[in-house]
């Protein structure tokens, strides 16, 4: 059964520091991995998708890396601002393309100005 | 400008009763999904729909009914039958099949009294 895991569940850095979330999952066997944002009570916004057959995807200030054959993804930020302080989550496609995601439980940002 | 929209944002609701979320999307989308997110864990997939006129189990089905009978829209009824229906849902759609990127409305939150 796949299961995902985002550490650590909490981050709290001042403004301007480059951080990375952490993904990692236990089945290898995955079509997709996609990171979201979620604002308090709000919707996910999608952030980046990455294929299995890709390594990496970057948008503006953020790079998401896949690693399948460890499991693991991370989420890298740079130059940190306060507007970017939400949860971040990650969730992998099962191998069947049917959209269906399993989520890891997310990491909560803090950026401090 | 396309989208997905979810109403009521916020909905309460006696024991026994039965409520209907409602769910639309101008995205021209084929695939709509239904999440249900409690706090602390991660998003649990209720229902989904491939195509008009037909819809799937997903991991946490029990005490929820969908229909998909247009496009555009893929309501989610909590029965009675649902024991702990307190939580946030979250609806999605996801376009072309290739890419299987997920985008999500804003969110319902059902509040049981």
């Amino acid at each position: 059964k796949q299961e995902v895991t985002q550490i650590p569940a909490a981050l709290s850095v001042p403004e301007g520091e480059n951080l990375v979330l952490n993904c990692s999952f236990t089945d290898s066997a995955i079509y997709n991995l996609q990171w979201f944002r979620q604002d308090p009570g709000k919707g996910l916004t999608s952030l980046l998708l990455i294929q299995s057959s890709q390594r990496e995807q970057t948008s503006g200030r953020l790079n998401a890396s896949l690693d399948k054959s460890s499991g693991r993804s991370t989420l890298y930020i740079a130059a940190s601002q306060p507007g970017d302080s939400a949860t971040y989550l990650c969730a992998v496609s099962r191998l069947s393309n049917t959209g269906k995601l399993i989520f890891g439980q997310g990491t909560t940002l803090q950026v401090k100005p | 400008d396309g989208g997905i929209t979810q109403s009521p944002k916020y909905l309460f609701r006696k024991e026994g009763q039965n409520v209907t979320l409602s769910c639309e999307q101008n995205l021209n989308h084929d695939a709509m999904y239904w999440y249900r997110q409690d706090p602390g864990q991660g998003l649990r997939l209720i229902y989904y729909s491939q195509i008009v006129n037909d819809f799937q189990k997903g991991d946490i089905a029990e005490g929820y009914s969908v229909s998909r009978e247009k496009k555009e829209s893929f309501p989610l009824t909590v029965t009675s039958a649902q024991k702990n229906p307190t939580a946030f849902y979250l609806c999605a759609c996801r376009g072309g099949a290739e890419v299987g990127e997920l985008f999500f409305g804003e969110g319902s939150r059902l509040t049981v009294l």
